[in-house]
């Protein structure tokens, strides 16, 4: 099956700074790659998704690229500021439809 | 926000208890989803159902039993649960089984 890893685990930059998290995936059938965010006792939101037809996607300050030759994927976020600071998770569904998610990344933004 | 609602919020039961949770979706999605998220571990799809039917179990124990009696309420009902269930229950829909998924509040679970 899908094995998603997701690095790093916490992150930790400065208010105006850019963050960059990235997973990785074993299946290269895997087809569509969304990223949530978690902010503290709250549940996850989409904020950003990739097909696997697309090799990046932008809205606003965020980013997501998809390499699926190397099978990443990438989330860029930039002008980072405070209320960005949450744990941020990457999910990719494989050609079953299933889903299967990252461990997770705690983004911490310094004010 | 109010999109998917899930009740209660908190839950504190013993071992010997059964208890339900339930999932309610207002978004006229056809596809609900049960996840468990524990500490320090990825989140984990327990239950799947597309148009009410069960699509997906995944290998989680027989003492959560999921019930989709329309596509717009999921249950997930609780019996003979062991300290290490203690987690937060997460209900998502989307609107077909292979779209964005939208997460309800979760409940959070602890057995004592």
């Amino acid at each position: 099956g899908e094995n998603v890893e997701q690095h790093p685990s916490t992150l930790s930059v400065q208010e105006g700074d850019s963050a960059v998290i990235k997973c990785t995936y074993s299946d290269s059938a895997s087809n569509y790659f969304p990223w949530y965010k978690q902010e503290l006792g709250k549940r996850p939101q989409l904020i950003i998704d990739i097909r696997s037809n697309v090799g990046e996607k932008k809205d606003q300050r965020i980013a997501v690229t998809l390499n699926k030759t190397a099978k990443h994927f990438s989330l860029h976020i930039t002008e980072t500021q405070p209320e960005d600071s949450a744990v941020y998770f990457c999910a990719a569904r494989d050609n079953f439809n299933k889903f299967y998610f990252g461990s997770g990344t705690k983004l911490n933004v310094k004010p | 926000e109010t999109g998917v609602t899930q009740t209660p919020r908190h839950l504190v039961m013993g071992m010997t208890n059964k208890k339900s949770l339930k999932c309610e979706q207002h978004l006229g999605h056809n596809a609900m989803y049960w996840y468990k998220q524990s500490a320090k571990k990825p989140l984990e799809l327990m239950f799947v159902y597309n148009f009410k039917e069960q699509t997906e179990n995944n290998s989680v124990p027989s003492r959560f039993s999921p019930e989709c009696p329309n596509s717009s309420h999921l249950f997930l009902h609780l019996h003979t649960l062991q300290p290490e269930d203690s987690a937060l229950y997460l209900c998502a829909s989307s609107p077909e089984r292979d779209y964005e998924q939208y997460f309800g509040p979760g409940t959070r679970l602890t057995v004592t």
